[in-house]
């Protein structure tokens, strides 16, 4: 079954850079969710999408910007990174038939800044 | 306070034996329950979720869910070497779909061989 697709899986970036992170939902999936998880941390809500509009915010920083597509993938863009922001970013998706919180986690990007 | 703490841990067990997580919530509000499953450096998975007062089994897995008191427990039944791995408790404040969770830290559980 397809899962969901983050790209890419590692990235390294220096301080003051930009990233952009990828998620390509599971087919069909029409919300998606970005998290981050810092080393030895639990997984932080960052901000989520239902039908290509902001649905839900949570501690993301305002350095970083969101947005869901077309084609139902979304991309998470970093600026003026810090090293702080050295953490692994999980995707997830889910449609409306799942059931709450049933959603399925892509494999992850972790991002180290130096 | 934490809105979903796991306090406990890191938890040993020989293998076999009977492994208990617990969890507890301070969001009154709060209508589902999961536990993740979390290799090192891998994506969290979903082992069991709970919705309503009571047990809920499924394999070797029950989830305990008591809403009066805020808590939400996982017992792993014959636990195994391959169930070694961190357990996150997560909460949602509503029961429609597309809902953020709320996370714990997370318990380390060791299964010893």
């Amino acid at each position: 079954a397809a899962g969901v697709i983050q790209s890419p899986r590692h990235l390294i970036k220096e301080k003051r850079e930009t990233a952009t992170l990828k998620c390509y939902p599971i087919p069909r999936h029409d919300t998606v969710y970005w998290y981050q998880q810092g080393p030895g941390q639990d997984p932080q809500f960052l901000i989520s999408f239902y039908e290509k509009m902001q649905s839900d915010k949570g501690s993301i920083p305002d350095r970083f910007s969101a947005q869901q597509f077309s084609d139902y993938h979304s991309e998470l863009n970093m600026s003026s990174l810090e090293l702080g922001d050295s953490a692994l970013y999980f995707c997830a998706s889910s449609s409306p038939s799942q059931p709450v919180g049933g959603y399925t986690f892509g494999s992850g990007t972790r991002l180290t800044v130096v | 306070q934490k809105e979903v703490e796991q306090n406990s841990g890191p938890l040993s067990v020989p293998e076999g034996a009977i492994a208990s997580l617990n969890c507890t919530y301070s969001d009154r509000g709060s209508q589902s329950f999961f536990w993740y499953r979390q290799y090192s450096g891998k994506s969290p998975e979903l082992i069991m979720s709970i919705y309503s007062n009571g047990d809920k089994e499924d394999g070797r897995f029950t989830a305990q869910l008591n809403k009066a008191s805020q808590y939400v427990s996982l017992l792993i039944r014959d636990s195994q070497p391959s169930d070694s791995a961190t357990y996150l408790c997560a909460v949602s404040g509503v029961t429609g779909a597309n809902s953020k969770l709320t996370f714990g830290k997370g318990i380390t559980l060791s299964v010893r061989p």
